[in-house]
């Protein structure tokens, strides 16, 4: 089955810097790749998603960019903001039907102002 | 829209003992899914369910049982509670169809289980 490895595990920055968030998956089948913020005590909420056919996508300040070749997809903020501060879990799937997504263990971002 | 919500929030359980976890979501999405997420180990499928009727094992499902007679609810059962099901549990749904807003799997607030 799919296997998913997320780094780092934690990572702290100064409000405004850059951050990053990395994975890799290990089924070549896999396609779409959604990341799920999650605050404490809440549930996890989508955030941006891609699919194997784009290479990059961007919403604001959050960019998503995706090497198929490699099996590696990463999540960059930029101008973080202490909002910012939660777990992020990066996911992988084969987007059809029946499918359902492999997460990674999940990074812990710690913005401080 | 509610979208998913789970009862109860927080839950103390003796070992051996059982329970229901209940799930329920308002946005007619054939698939539902139960999770745990334990400490630094991200989120584990249990079960889930493609439609009313259908349901099938995820990564860890011993332990659990689940039905599903209606597209709203999706109860995860707990028949003999064991330490190791201390978790927090959460239930999640999504629509079918094609597009990248049909994968968007959407989460309940979970359900904090301890087991003693």
């Amino acid at each position: 089955g799919e296997n998913v490895e997320q780094h780092p595990s934690t990572l702290s920055v100064q409000e405004g810097d850059s951050a990053v968030i990395k994975c890799t998956y290990s089924d070549s089948a896999s396609n779409y790749f959604p990341w799920y913020k999650q605050e404490l005590g809440k549930g996890p909420q989508l955030i941006i998603d891609i699919r194997s056919n784009v290479g990059e996508k961007k919403d604001q300040r959050i960019a998503v960019t995706l090497n198929k070749t490699a099996k590696h997809f990463s999540l960059h903020i930029t101008e973080t903001q202490p909002e910012d501060s939660a777990v992020y879990f990066c996911a992988a799937s084969m987007n059809s039907g029946y499918s359902t997504l492999t997460f990674g263990k999940g990074t812990m971002l710690l913005v401080s102002p | 829209n509610a979208g998913v919500t789970q009862t109860p929030k927080f839950r103390i359980l003796k070992i051996g003992q059982s329970m229901t976890l209940q799930c329920t979501q308002d946005m007619n999405h054939n698939y539902m899914y139960w999770y745990r997420q334990d400490p630094g180990m991200g989120l584990k499928l249990i079960y889930y369910s493609v439609g009313a009727g259908i349901t099938d094992k995820g990564e860890v499902p011993n332990g659990y049982n689940v039905s599903r007679s209606t597209t709203e609810d999706f109860p995860l059962r707990l028949e003999l509670a064991a330490p190791s099901q201390t978790s927090v549990y959460f239930c999640a749904s999504r629509g079918s169809g094609q597009g990248l807003q049909k994968e968007t799997q959407y989460f309940g607030p979970g359900t904090r289980l301890l087991v003693l």
